[in-house]
This record gives structure tokens, C-alpha cells and sequence, in this order.
């Protein structure tokens, strides 16, 4: 079956960094998402990895590594609008999203 | 900014009741999607529509019907409303092709069925 892993909870400090880990395994990869969820609203997209390698957008960056299955989105300077769900998202060899149950990370002050 | 609009962002009903619930999107995307997200278990996609009058069943299709009859539009329909079916209910956008391809979402419609 396919399936997408990801902590069901984190915590961490105002101005610290986080990492939110993903692994998979899924039926073909076509490319990865991370997705913003804030309580009560839809996601929202934060980035797209398809190669190997870091991809860096401001205070955020993702990484994927396709041979390990794996991927991780870092947050840097952390702020307290940044407690949110985030949410792994694979897109398989049929084009389908397959998506995580998502991490809510908690800011503290 | 694509833009994609859901009828209601809460919706109270009975069991039994039949449901409707509208997407609309403005961006001429191809592509829309029903989800239903419930604590712990992420994301499950109820149906797709690749095109007008197109229609494909999801991971979770029971209970569930859908009518695309215009592009910019995707209605779900529970025939006969469950207390299981109380969630919250995305609806997604998606431009076939690109370099990027990325689903917009709705704001979500949070139906209780009781």
C-alpha cells in the first residue's frame, strides 16, 4: 500500500528552527508538496521538490532525498503565525496525490 | 490569484437529509477535486473531474456522488447525509500541465450531520 509518515506533533521555540520530517513509499514519484494549514482553514501551498537537493524560499526550505524516500521542511526564525499543520504530500506514478496526515506544530513564546 | 469558492463554510443537517455541496473556481482549471480531511488521517480524495461531464472515483467514493456540468463548477452529493460524513469538506483546483503543477484549495465547508 502506499503510505506517507510524518510526526503527529512538534514543538518548538520562538526564533528557534524546526525540522518537520516525511518519508514514503508510494507506486512511482512524481514530485513532493509541502502544504501550510492553518486551524480551520484550507492548505496552503509552501513548496514543490521533484529533484534531489534543498530548495530555498525565504525562512523556509524542503529537501528531498527520492532514494531514501524521504523529505523534510525546515523553518528558520520561527514566528508564532507559523503554528499551523503542515502537511506531505506525494504525487504518485498515476498522477494522484497521496497526502500525509500532516504535523501541527506548536510555537511557544 | 486563482480563486476557488465553496457555497458554505458550515453546514448543520439530518441524517438522511440529501447535501449539496458547490465548488466554484475562476482560473479555467481543468482539473477539480472533492477531499474530506478528518483528524488523524490527512487528506481523502472522494472524486476527481478531468473535464466537463468527466468524472473519477477517489480512495473513499461511497456514499458520494458528484456533477461537474459546466468547468468552473463541482458539486458533491451525499444522497442520504450520515453522521460518519460529518467533516471537513476541500475542494481543490488544478491548471492541467505547467512546470508546477499545485492544487488551490476552498476555504472548506465543515458539515455536521446530526
Amino acid at each position: 500500500g502506499q503510505n506517507i509518515d510524518q510526526p503527529t506533533e512538534m514543538t518548538a521555540t520562538e526564533g528557534a528552527i524546526v525540522q518537520i520530517n516525511c518519508t514514503y513509499q508510494t507506486s512511482g514519484f512524481n514530485g513532493l508538496f509541502w502544504y501550510q494549514q492553518h486551524a480551520g482553514e484550507a492548505p496552503t501551498f509552501l513548496s514543490y521538490n521533484v529533484l534531489d537537493g534543498l530548495e530555498e524560499k525565504g525562512r523556509f526550505s524542503s529537501f528531498l532525498s527520492r532514494s531514501k524516500g524521504y523529505s523534510y521542511l525546515l523553518l528558520k526564525e520561527l514566528q508564532m503565525k507559523d503554528s499551523a499543520s503542515y502537511l506531505c504530500a506525494v504525487i504518485d506514478s498515476n498522477y494522484q496525490l497521496i497526502w500525509g496526515a500532516g504535523t501541527k506544530l506548536i510555537i511557544k513564546p | 490569484d486563482v480563486k476557488v469558492t465553496q457555497s458554505s463554510r458550515y453546514l448543520v443537517k439530518r441524517t438522511g437529509e440529501k447535501v449539496f455541496l458547490e465548488c466554484v473556481q475562476d482560473m479555467d482549471h481543468e482539473n477539480m477535486f472533492w477531499y474530506r480531511q478528518d483528524p488523524g488521517l490527512g487528506l481523502r480524495l472522494i472524486y476527481f473531474s478531468y473535464d466537463v461531464k468527466m468524472k473519477e472515483k477517489g480512495d473513499i467514493p461511497e456514499g458520494y456522488s458528484v456533477s461537474r456540468e459546466k468547468k468552473e463548477r463541482f458539486s458533491l452529493i451525499l444522497e442520504s447525509a450520515s453522521t460518519n460524513q460529518t467533516s471537513m469538506y476541500l475542494c481543490a483546483s488544478l491548471k492541467a500541465g505547467g512546470e508546477v503543477e499545485t492544487q488551490y484549495f476552498g476555504p472548506g465547508t465543515r458539515l455536521l450531520v446530526l
